[in-house]
C-alpha cells in the first residue's frame, strides 16, 4: 500500500541553526500539508500546500517557516531559525488527486525535532 | 479558532471491555475522521464519517457521524491489549485546502 514517508526519523539541532525536514508524499496525491504535535499534545496544522503555492497556513506558520516543493517528489519544511519551542513531532500528509469531502488524509511517521 | 472537544482524556481498562471515546464540536464538520497513535508514529486512519447519521464499523471498531454534524463516537468492543494508543478524533470543516482540526486525543490503557 502507498504510504507517505519522512526522513529523518529524528532530528538534534542546536538553537538558532536551520532544519530542513523532508516528507515524499503518496505518488498520486496534489495537496500536501505539515502538522506539529509538541509532546503530550494534540496535532496542530501548520500549512497546506497546492499547486507549487501554500493554500492555508496557520499562525504557528510565521516567517521562520517555509514550505518547497523542490521536485515531483519531496516536499520539505524548512525551519530558519529553531527555537526551543520547535520541539515537536513534524507530521507530512497528503491527500489526492482532489481534495473533496470523500478525501481523506494520510500521515507520514513524523520527525522528532529536539532543539537544544 | 474551531475547537474539537475529546473526552475522556484517558481510560484505563480490562481486556475484553468495550470502550467508548467522543468528540464535540461547536463548528459543523464536513468529515469526521478516527485516527490511532502509538507511541513515536504518526497517526493511522481508523474510521472515515462523510455524511450525518452515518455510522461505520471497521473489525471491533464503529464510529458514527452525529446528526447535527457536531459530534461523533468511536467504540471499541472486546478491547485487547494492542488497542493501546493515542485516539485522536479529527474534523474537516469542508475548506478547499483539507486542513484537519484534531481533539486533544484519548489515551487508552488495556490491562490484560
Amino acid at each position: 500500500e502507498p504510504e507517505v514517508t519522512q526522513t529523518p526519523s529524528h532530528q538534534v539541532t542546536q538553537m538558532g541553526q536551520e532544519v530542513i525536514l523532508r516528507c515524499v508524499p503518496i505518488s498520486n496525491h496534489l495537496y500536501f500539508y505539515w502538522y506539529r504535535q509538541i509532546l503530550g499534545q494534540k496535532v496542530e496544522f501548520l500549512v497546506s500546500f497546492y499547486n507549487n503555492e501554500i493554500s492555508e497556513k496557520s499562525e504557528i506558520f510565521d516567517d521562520q517557516f517555509s514550505v518547497e516543493r523542490p521536485d515531483g517528489s519531496n516536499f520539505t519544511l524548512k525551519i530558519r531559525s529553531t527555537k526551543l519551542e520547535d520541539s515537536a513531532m513534524y507530521f507530512c500528509a497528503s491527500i489526492g488527486p482532489t481534495v473533496g469531502i470523500q478525501e481523506t488524509q494520510y500521515f507520514g511517521p513524523g520527525t522528532r525535532l529536539l532543539v537544544l | 479558532g474551531q475547537q474539537l472537544n475529546q473526552s475522556p482524556q484517558s481510560m484505563f481498562i480490562q481486556e475484553g471491555e468495550d470502550v467508548s471515546m467522543n468528540c464535540t464540536s461547536s463548528s459543523i464538520f464536513n468529515t469526521w475522521l478516527w485516527y490511532k497513535q502509538d507511541p513515536g508514529e504518526g497517526p493511522v486512519l481508523l474510521i472515515a464519517l462523510y455524511k450525518a447519521g452515518e455510522l461505520t464499523s471497521n473489525g471491533r471498531l464503529t464510529a458514527q457521524f452525529g446528526i447535527t454534524r457536531k459530534d461523533s463516537f468511536l467504540n471499541i468492543s472486546a478491547s485487547i491489549p494492542s488497542d493501546v494508543g493515542i485516539y485522536f478524533c479529527a474534523g474537516h470543516l469542508g475548506s478547499n485546502t483539507g486542513k484537519l482540526i484534531f481533539g486533544q486525543g484519548t489515551t487508552l490503557q488495556v490491562k490484560p
